[in-house]
């Protein structure tokens, strides 16, 4: 069964370096999104992307982050200078058609910012 | 209360007996997910139900909607051990493309 794959599974940086998460969606799939969660709390929405730009953001995705769609399979987050409160869990998600459909997760990067 | 609570926070039972989790919300929806957490793990999709459909099926797993009172069940029938995990509803509004998470329950089937 087709699955979203993302590495690393374990990131630690640094403060204040960047970070680039790697997301292989489902292969047919169109909409692709971000999401994290911070240890002992909900998921949140962070982005997502269609048609190979941003179509819906949250209040988190702020100028420190990107997202990018580099070849035919990858997806990546981009966090440029990282903060200690960056530290979680990172999904890479995908739905086949509009985000109004069941979007499939990936296993997760855990990010430690020290 | 935050648009997709779950209640309980916290549930434990014996192996057998059926679970059942709650989930309110505050806006219209399109539709309703809900997702299974093991312990660090990533989400993994368990079943989706449309704001026009009352009641959806999946193996042992059953869901029910009330849009007029904004809440969704979810009911795991005849629980294993391998059902202890964290359970999640999710929402997507009309309009927008993001999941709105609720809080989760953490349910633990006890042997």
């Amino acid at each position: 069964e087709p699955e979203v794959t993302q590495t690393p599974s374990h990131q630690v940086t640094q403060m204040g370096q960047e970070v680039i998460l790697r997301c292989v969606p489902i292969s047919n799939h169109l909409y692709f999104y971000w999401y994290r969660q911070i240890l002992g709390q909900k998921v949140e929405f962070l982005v997502s992307f269609y048609n190979n730009e941003i179509s819906e953001k949250s209040e988190i995705f702020d100028d420190q982050f990107s997202v990018e769609r580099p070849d035919g399979s990858n997806f990546t987050l981009k966090i440029r200078s990282t903060k200690l409160e960056d530290s979680a869990m990172y999904f890479c998600a995908s739905s086949l058609w509009t985000g109004q459909e069941t979007q499939y997760f990936g296993p997760g990067t855990r990010l430690l910012v020290l | 209360s935050q648009q997709g609570e779950e209640d309980p926070q916290a549930l434990s039972i014996q192996e057998g007996e059926n679970a059942t989790m709650n989930c309110s919300y505050k806006t219209s929806i399109n539709n309703l997910q809900w997702y299974r957490q093991n312990s660090g793990r990533g989400l993994v999709h368990l079943i989706l139900i449309r704001s026009n459909e009352r009641e959806k099926h999946s193996g042992r797993l059953r869901v029910t909607l009330d849009t007029s009172k904004k809440s969704s069940s979810l009911l795991i029938t005849a629980s294993r051990a391998a059902d202890t995990a964290s359970y999640f509803c999710a929402t997507a509004n009309f309009g927008n493309e993001k999941l709105t998470f609720g809080t989760g329950t953490r349910l633990t089937i006890i042997p």
